[in-house]
């Protein structure tokens, strides 16, 4: 199975409500990054934490990480139509120079 | 000024054909990488290069040849193309050296094999 799952795959909530999203993984990292990808566009990055921090902000988004369980969430709070988009998570893995991404979760912001 | 820019953005050919896609970055970064996204959306890095070497090779069939010439540029060649090969193809960039791999992404190339 993949390094990095998502879960859920897909998530559709009212305007102005919040998103949380989860991904869990394997092996053990350097950081854990978050991207979005709109909709026929690539991927952009939206926030990292590193393996020794346990929570991070950035605007309206949260990011967790537990490496005890290795699992991190991304909160969106007070979602807009905007925020329609697949958001990614990518785990930076120790000695492997690359990012392994997971399958995604397709968030739908409904007016 | 676009970060990371790939040409072509859509590419339709036969079975058999051979193609080119081409990558840059003016962003200064050290690591360029392909990633292939299929259509379940699953994106899964083929190779990377870190100033202008080959550093990851994931398997992919030697059909696929990466080329750098310099540090800003990354192309694919893909001979003898399959209808396994169509989907969107992203480039992107990081800084290895002294940053956390935080990654820039093209608009990328969706390639439509016949």
């Amino acid at each position: 199975s993949q390094q990095g799952e998502e879960d859920p795959q897909a998530l559709s909530i009212q305007e102005g409500e919040n998103a949380t999203m989860n991904c869990s993984y394997k092996t053990s990292i350097n950081n854990l990054q978050w991207y979005r990808q709109n909709s026929g566009r690539g991927l952009v990055h939206l926030i990292l934490i590193r393996s020794n921090e346990r929570e991070k902000h950035s605007g309206r988004l949260r990011v967790t990480l537990d490496t005890s369980k290795k699992s991190s969430s991304l909160l969106i709070t007070a979602s807009r139509a905007a925020d329609t988009a697949s958001y990614f998570c990518a785990t930076d893995l120790q000695g492997a120079q690359k990012l392994v991404f997971g399958q995604g979760t397709r968030l739908t912001i409904n007016p | 000024d676009t970060a990371v820019s790939q040409t072509p953005k859509y590419l339709v050919t036969q079975m058999g054909n051979d193609k080119s896609i081409k990558c840059e970055q003016n962003l200064g970064h050290d690591t360029m990488y392909w990633y292939k996204q299929d259509s379940k959306k699953f994106l899964k890095i083929m190779f990377s290069y870190n100033n202008k070497e080959l550093i990851i090779n994931e398997t992919v069939p030697n059909r696929f040849s990466p080329k750098s010439p310099d540090k800003a540029h990354l192309n694919l060649h893909i001979n003898s193309l399959e209808l396994g090969d169509s989907a969107v193809y992203f480039c992107a960039s990081s800084q290895l050296a002294g940053g956390y791999n935080e990654q820039f992404f093209g608009p990328g190339t969706r390639l439509t094999v016949l």
